[in-house]
């Protein structure tokens, strides 16, 4: 059974940092890209960023471009997303998700997201 | 970038009903258009991949067609566990999301 999950989110003060990570299991890790999707509290789902098989391409949303770093450990079956220069509209659930190309590329399967909350 | 606009944001049906929802690319995206439903406390759940291509294990009253700027998620005729969130997805260049379409009981 294909499977992601996520951990990693807490509460941390605006400018703070934050590591997530997600843990894949039932596929081959290393022949998917991957995405992370996050959900503001009662808002619409935003794609944050995404990385090849091989951690050779990477693309960011532009709000965090800069900001947050995407890196995949095809060995140990993970994917991260380093959250530095928190600020208080980064607020959300963050999900992991199995993502099947490039273009045409779509989410087939999702974690239940970490909660991140940016807040003093 | 490229902008996904959705309509309507939401709408109230009821069981048995045929419901469409249309979704606006602010370029082309091809046909690499792609839509999921959200349950309340839940992640999304791939329907429709490709604008038209039925994701494996969805029920077939789910359909999608479109091109280009233009696209429409159809239910044929609604059932209960239908009631939800839906998103549009372009995966032409990068990816982003449109804001929903929320479907609640009439």
């Amino acid at each position: 059974e294909v499977q992601v999950v996520e951990s990693g989110g807490g509460l941390v003060q605006p400018g703070g940092s934050l590591r997530l990570s997600c843990a894949a299991s039932g596929f081959t890790f290393s022949d998917y890209w991957m995405s992370w999707v996050r959900q503001a509290p009662g808002k619409g789902l935003e794609w944050v960023a995404n990385i090849k098989q091989d951690g050779s391409d990477k693309y960011y949303v532009d709000s965090v471009n800069g900001r947050f770093t995407i890196s995949r450990d095809n060995a140990e079956n993970s994917l991260y997303l380093q959250m530095d220069s928190l600020r208080a509209e980064d607020t959300a659930l963050y999900y992991c998700a199995r993502d099947l190309a490039w273009t045409n590329g779509r989410f087939d399967s999702w974690g239940q997201g970490t909660l991140v909350t940016v807040s003093s | 970038d490229i902008q996904m606009t959705q309509s309507p944001s939401s709408l109230s049906a009821s069981v048995g009903d045929r419901v469409t929802i249309t979704c606006r690319a602010s370029r082309s995206v091809i046909k690499y258009l792609n839509w999921y439903q959200q349950k309340p406390g839940k992640a999304p759940k791939l329907l429709i991949y490709t604008a038209s291509r039925l994701q494996s294990g969805v029920p077939s009253r789910f359909s999608g067609s479109g091109s280009e700027t233009d696209f429409t998620l159809t239910i044929s005729s609604l059932q209960p566990e239908d009631f939800a969130t839906y998103y549009c997805q372009q995966s032409y260049s990068t990816r982003s999301f449109g804001p929903g379409t929320k479907v609640d009981v009439k």
